[in-house]
C-alpha cells in the first residue's frame, strides 16, 4: 500500500519561500509509471494543481504559479519537494502531495497525502 | 484553459436516494473526466476515472458516465458515509484543473 507524507513548515513569512517534502513508502518514484504533484485547497475552497515532476526530473508547473515554483525529486530518498517562493497570505492554503498513474486516462491521482496547512502571516 | 462547472453546488438528500451531480466542460474532454469524493479535513479520494471506469474498492452504488462536455456522477442509493463534497476534474489537457465541487448535505 502506497503512502504519501507531507513534512515541512507550517508557518511561513510573508515574502519567503515555502518548502514542503513528500515522502513516499510502500514503492519506489524511480521505478517509473507515475507523476508525483502537488496539489493545494485554499480553506474552505476548491482544488488548485500547482505541478508534477516524474522521477526523471521532467516537470510541469501550473502557469499562474510557474514563476514562483520549483518541484524536485531525489530518487535516493524516494522524496520529492516543493519550492514556492515569494509567499502571500493568498499562499495560505492545505498542501497535498499526491500520485497519478501515467497512461491513457490523463492525469487522476489514485493516492494522496494527508495534507498539511501551511500558513502565510508575519 | 478548459473550465469545469459542477452543478448543483449544493444539494440536499435523504439516505436511501438517488442522487445526480452534472459537470460541464468549456469544450469537448472526450472521456478525460475524473470524480473524487472529499470529506472535512481529510485528502479527496479517487472514485471515478476515465468518465466512467470504478477506482477499485469504491463501491458499486457510485458510477459515472458521459463524454464530451457533459458528465454526470451517480449514486444509486445514498449512503450515510456519502454525504461530503464530489469534485470532478478534467484530465484531457495537461493544465488539469478541478470543478469548483458540490456540497452533498443531509436533508
Amino acid at each position: 500500500q502506497v503512502q504519501l507524507q507531507e513534512s515541512g513548515p507550517g508557518l511561513v513569512k510573508p515574502s519567503q519561500t515555502l518548502s514542503l517534502t513528500c515522502t513516499v513508502s510502500g514503492g519506489s518514484i524511480s521505478s517509473g509509471g507515475y507523476y508525483w504533484s502537488w496539489i493545494r485547497q485554499h480553506p474552505g475552497k476548491g482544488l488548485e494543481w500547482i505541478g508534477y515532476i516524474y522521477y526523471s526530473g521532467s516537470t510541469y508547473y501550473n502557469p499562474s504559479l510557474k514563476s514562483r515554483v520549483t518541484i524536485s525529486v531525489d530518487t535516493s530518498k524516494n522524496q520529492f519537494s516543493l519550492k514556492l517562493s515569494s509567499v502571500t497570505a493568498a499562499d495560505t492554503a492545505v498542501y497535498y502531495c499526491a500520485r497519478s498513474p501515467t497512461g491513457v486516462a490523463g492525469m487522476f491521482v489514485d493516492y494522496w497525502g494527508q495534507g498539511t496547512l501551511v500558513t502565510v502571516s508575519s | 484553459d478548459i473550465q469545469m462547472t459542477q452543478s448543483p453546488s449544493s444539494l440536499s438528500a435523504s439516505v436511501g436516494d438517488r442522487v445526480t451531480i452534472t459537470c460541464r466542460a468549456s469544450q469537448s474532454i472526450s472521456s478525460y473526466l475524473n470524480w473524487y469524493q472529499q470529506k472535512p479535513g481529510k485528502a479527496p479520494k479517487l472514485l471515478i476515472y476515465a468518465a466512467s471506469s470504478l477506482q477499485s474498492g469504491v463501491p458499486s452504488r457510485f458510477s459515472g458516465s458521459g463524454s464530451g462536455t457533459d458528465f454526470t456522477l451517480t449514486i444509486s442509493s445514498l449512503q450515510p458515509e456519502d454525504f461530503a463534497t464530489y469534485y470532478c476534474q478534467q484530465s484531457y489537457s495537461t493544465r488539469t484543473a478541478f470543478g469548483q465541487g458540490t456540497k452533498l448535505e443531509i436533508k
